[in-house]
């Protein structure tokens, strides 16, 4: 078993949707947990960071964390066609700690 | 203000050959981790370096080496190519060791035949 599980996809969505991608993580030692975006062909670009549990909004996004149940989640609102990307979960046990990602989710959002 | 530089984007190589990766940090980012992206799954961290130290490494063979410079950039070594060595490799750099807040290269697309 990998120590943070993503559903592949792929997935797709009419512009204007509510997105939500999901992880989840066998590792209760974590506690850094963070969103990265990557278009193909490029390396990942962070867009949300999150300390332990607890939520966190920026713009149209929103990083869920319930470190009870090992599931961390982004939701995005508004959903636009430059949101087409594959979206990666990351997480650590500490601030210095190596990153571990999840597999990827690939988002289309059609206009 | 110019980001993460990785160099070259793209590279073949045959089956037993080395290569060597750069990697160019963000301005003011004095560390730099490695990772693995093979097609269709996730960044493995290969390793970091600090203070021009390797201080943290993945589940990687000794084949995989790297070191940092006093100007804190850094270069990854890969010996005795394999073919599941095909991948993306990516440079992340960030301040004191930090990693939740690492920013990523474009990546060095390696391929081997």
């Amino acid at each position: 078993q990998k120590e943070v599980e993503q559903d592949p996809g792929p997935l797709s969505v009419p512009e204007g949707a509510i997105v939500s991608l999901n992880c989840t993580y066998s590792n209760s030692a974590f506690q850094y947990f963070m969103w990265y975006r990557q278009y193909s062909r490029k390396g990942p670009e962070l867009l949300m960071y999150t300390y332990s549990s607890g939520n966190k909004e920026d713009g149209r996004f929103t990083a869920q964390v319930d470190k009870s149940s090992k599931y961390i989640s982004l939701f995005i609102r508004d959903s636009q066609p430059s949101d087409s990307a594959t979206y990666l979960c990351a997480m650590s046990e500490g601030s210095a700690r190596q990153l571990t990602f999840g597999s990827g989710t690939q988002l289309t959002v059609l206009p | 203000d110019a980001g993460v530089t990785q160099s070259p984007t793209h590279l073949i190589k045959t089956r037993g050959q080395q290569v060597t990766l750069r990697c160019s940090p963000k301005s003011g980012h004095d560390t730099v981790s490695w990772y693995q992206q093979a097609l269709g799954q996730g960044p493995q961290f290969i390793f970091q370096y600090y203070e021009e130290e390797e201080r943290q490494r993945g589940n990687f063979p000794d084949r995989f080496s790297g070191h940092q410079f006093p100007n804190y950039s850094s270069e990854l070594n890969v010996n005795a190519l394999l073919l599941g060595d095909s991948a993306l490799y990516l440079c992340a750099s960030s301040f004191r060791g930090m990693n939740t807040e690492a920013f990523f290269g474009q990546g060095t697309r390696l391929t081997v035949v």
